[in-house]
C-alpha cells in the first residue's frame, strides 16, 4: 500500500527566499508524481506533473525532481513570494493518485 | 472551457437524509475521479470512471454510498442516509486519460448534523 510522507508539515519564511518542500513514498512502482497546490476553501491546482521516466520538471519559479528508486520528490521554490502561500501536496500516480498530508507555506512580506 | 463544475458548493443536512452532490467534468476528458477531504484523512480517492465506467470504487467507505456517471457530462455522489461523519469536502476531477494532470472541482463543502 502506497504511502506518502510530506516534510515539513509546515513552513513560514520571509519573502525572497528560495525553500524546497521534501515527499517521500514507499511504493515505486509509479507512473508519474504530481505536485499540487491548495489555497484555502479552494481546490487543487496542479503545478507539475513528472513522468517516471523523468528527472525533473520546471515550470516559471518551480522545479520539481524525482527520484523513483528512492521513492523521493522535491519541489524548489525559487524567490518565494506571499501569493505563493498556500498548501502543496505531492500525489504519486501508480493507478490511482495518493496524496501527503501536504505542506502549508507562508511567505511573510 | 469553465473548468470542472460542482453544485451545491454548500450543503448543510440532518442525519438520515438523502445526499447528492453533482459534477461536470471538462469537455473532453474521458476520466472522472470523486475524492473526499477531511482534517485527519487529508484526500482520499473515493472512486473513478473511464469513459463513464466505474473503474475503481475500493474508496468508497460503505453501501450508504453511490456514484454514477450516466453520460460524459455528468455525474453525482450520492449518500443514503447521511451521517454526521461523512462531513468533509469531496472533490470531483477530471482528465484527459487517468494518468494525465487531473484538474479539481472548486468541491462541496458537506456538513450533516
Amino acid at each position: 500500500k502506497q504511502e506518502v510522507t510530506q516534510i515539513p508539515a509546515a513552513l513560514s519564511v520571509p519573502e525572497g527566499e528560495n525553500l524546497v518542500l521534501n515527499c517521500s513514498f514507499t511504493d515505486s512502482a509509479i507512473y508519474n508524481l504530481q505536485w499540487f497546490r491548495q489555497d484555502p476553501g479552494k481546490g487543487l491546482t496542479s503545478l507539475l506533473l513528472i513522468q517516471s521516466s523523468q528527472r525533473e520538471q520546471t515550470s516559471g519559479r518551480l522545479n520539481a525532481s524525482l527520484d523513483k528508486s528512492s521513492g523521493r520528490s522535491t519541489l524548489y521554490i525559487a524567490a518565494s513570494q506571499p501569493g505563493d502561500s498556500a498548501t502543496y501536496l505531492c500525489a504519486p500516480e501508480g493507478g490511482k493518485l495518493i496524496f501527503g498530508q501536504g505542506t502549508e507555506l507562508s511567505v511573510k512580506p | 472551457d469553465a473548468g470542472v463544475i460542482q453544485s451545491p458548493r454548500h450543503e448543510v443536512t440532518e442525519m438520515g437524509q438523502e445526499v447528492t452532490l453533482r459534477c461536470k467534468p471538462i469537455s473532453g476528458h474521458n476520466s472522472l475521479f470523486w475524492y473526499r477531504q477531511t482534517m485527519m484523512r487529508g484526500l482520499e480517492l473515493l472512486i473513478y470512471f473511464n469513459n463513464n465506467v466505474p473503474i475503481d470504487d475500493s474508496g468508497m467507505p460503505e453501501d450508504r454510498f453511490s456514484a454514477k456517471m450516466p453520460n460524459a457530462s455528468f455525474s453525482t455522489l450520492k449518500i443514503q442516509p447521511s451521517e454526521p461523519r461523512d462531513s468533509a469536502v469531496y472533490f470531483c476531477a477530471s482528465t484527459l486519460g487517468p494518468t494525465d494532470t487531473q484538474y479539481f472541482g472548486p468541491g462541496t463543502r458537506l456538513t450533516v448534523l
